[in-house]
């Protein structure tokens, strides 16, 4: 079945600190991978997309991210975490090639002083 | 900067009793959407609309579920007869396109509880 794992439910960083969060797709041909944030009392917002070409990303504030084919994985990074980027964050992908997403559980991101 | 709006942003109902979820698209969107979001699971795909039908839906999106564009501006979710597993947050969507090249815009959410 189709489907998206984000293994980590909370994770702590400290502010300044690097940021990986992890996902995993099940098996698919050409999928089409996203990365939304949400923060408390807003909705999803669109970090960055993986639809073809180079692997590595760049999105919106700061973030980046990563295809391994061989690891069926899209991880989400960022060099050094601002408090402001505490939220939830959403692996999502689409197999169909239309706006019809499979998202993962989610991982809320908590950010220490 | 346009975004997609729903009310109310928490709703509290009685099991069995009818629920509406409202929404208002970004305005020249053409595609809307529904997910739910059970508490600790995946956020789930419900249904896809375009020119006033259903292009897509989920097995979960059965005969309990309707959506209606009512007016050309909201786009509501309507859940006949509630039931405790309904409890969720409901994301709405909007999109100028169906294909990957246009983005899709998600409202800050509604969380139904059933009681």
């Amino acid at each position: 079945a189709q489907s998206v794992t984000q293994p980590d439910i909370h994770i702590t960083v400290s502010e300044g600190a690097s940021l990986e969060l992890r996902c995993n797709y099940s098996y698919g041909a050409t999928p089409y991978l996203f990365w939304y944030v949400q923060s408390p009392g807003q909705g999803l917002q669109l970090l960055l997309k993986y639809f073809s070409g180079d692997t590595l990303v760049q999105g919106i504030k700061g973030f980046e991210a990563e295809f391994k084919r061989s690891q069926s994985s899209f991880n989400l990074r960022k060099p050094s975490v601002h408090w402001s980027d505490a939220a939830e964050y959403f692996c999502a992908v689409s197999y169909t090639g239309f706006q019809k997403l499979v998202f993962g559980t989610g991982t809320r991101l908590l950010v220490s002083p | 900067e346009p975004e997609v709006t729903q009310t109310p942003s928490h709703q509290v109902t009685q099991m069995g009793q009818e629920v509406i979820l409202r929404c208002v698209p970004i305005s020249n969107h053409l595609y809307f959407y529904w997910y739910r979001q059970i508490l600790g699971q995946k956020v789930e795909f419900l249904v896809s609309f375009y020119n006033n039908e259903i292009s897509e839906k989920s097995e979960i999106f059965d005969d309990q579920f309707s959506v209606e564009r009512p007016d050309g501006s909201n786009f509501t979710l309507k859940i006949r007869s509630t039931k405790l597993e309904d409890s969720a947050m409901y994301f709405c969507a909007s999109s100028e396109g169906r294909g990957l090249d246009t983005e899709a815009f998600f409202g800050q959410g509604t969380r139904l509880t059933v009681v």
